[in-house]
């Protein structure tokens, strides 16, 4: 059963720094792509980032360019999202994703780590 | 980017009965080299992170109960839920794969 946990949220001042992770099982994690995606009450569901399973392609949402890195570790079967300068807008829910199927489509989810930036 | 709206905003269906969503993008998202289209729709119960219901448009992802049907082509897509069961209850979102950035709609609440 595939299983995708996440962690590292919490409480960040504005300019600050974060790092979440997501912890994977029930799957071969080195043959597939993952993303994360944020939600907030008020801009719904908002895809951030993608890295493929080998790491020769990442890519970013406009609103997080330059800020956010994505990065995995296949042997230890873990996705990682590093925020910097992080500001209100980015106060969300962030979720980790499995593509299966296709490049863009999100086929497994985890439960979800809460990212507040408030001072 | 393409954008997807959906309608309507929220449905009140009695259990065992019909519910329809619809879903519009911008731009077509059919791929027209393999006849796909690339739009998925998802189901997020309360408190719970969302769930692939439907991708292809019309692929019911495995373990999904054949009351949920996607069609449409384009930029014009349908999910109907045939018999609302309790469970159901939730926002259902629809989304585009075709191009980077992936992009949801705005979400769509079925209550009872």
């Amino acid at each position: 059963q595939v299983q995708l946990v996440e962690s590292g949220g919490g409480v960040v001042q504005p300019g600050g720094s974060v790092r979440v992770s997501c912890a994977t099982a029930g799957f071969d994690f080195s043959d597939y792509g993952m993303h994360w995606v944020r939600q907030t009450p008020g801009k719904g569901l908002e895809w951030v980032a993608f890295i493929r399973h080998d790491f020769s392609n990442k890519q970013y949402a406009d609103s997080v360019k330059g800020r956010f890195t994505i990065s995995r570790d296949n042997a230890k079967k873990m996705l990682y999202l590093q925020m910097d300068s992080l500001r209100a807008d980015d106060t969300a829910v962030y979720y980790c994703a499995c593509s299966v199927a296709a490049g863009g489509l999100f086929d497994y989810w985890g439960q979800g780590t809460l990212v507040i930036v408030s001072s | 980017d393409i954008v997807m709206t959906q309608s309507p905003d929220s449905l009140a269906v009695s259990l065992g009965e019909r519910a329809t969503i619809n879903c519009k993008s911008s731009q077509s998202v059919l791929y027209t080299s393999n006849n796909k289209n690339y739009l998925a729709w998802y189901r997020q119960r309360p408190g719970q992170p969302p769930e692939l219901l439907i991708y292809w448009a019309s692929t019911r992802e495995s373990g999904v109960p054949d009351r949920f049907s996607g069609s449409g082509s384009g930029t014009d897509f349908t999910l109907t839920i045939s018999s609302l069961q309790a469970e159901d209850v939730a926002v259902y979102y629809c989304q585009q794969y075709f191009i980077n950035p992936y992009t949801f709609g705005q979400g769509t609440k079925v209550e009872v």
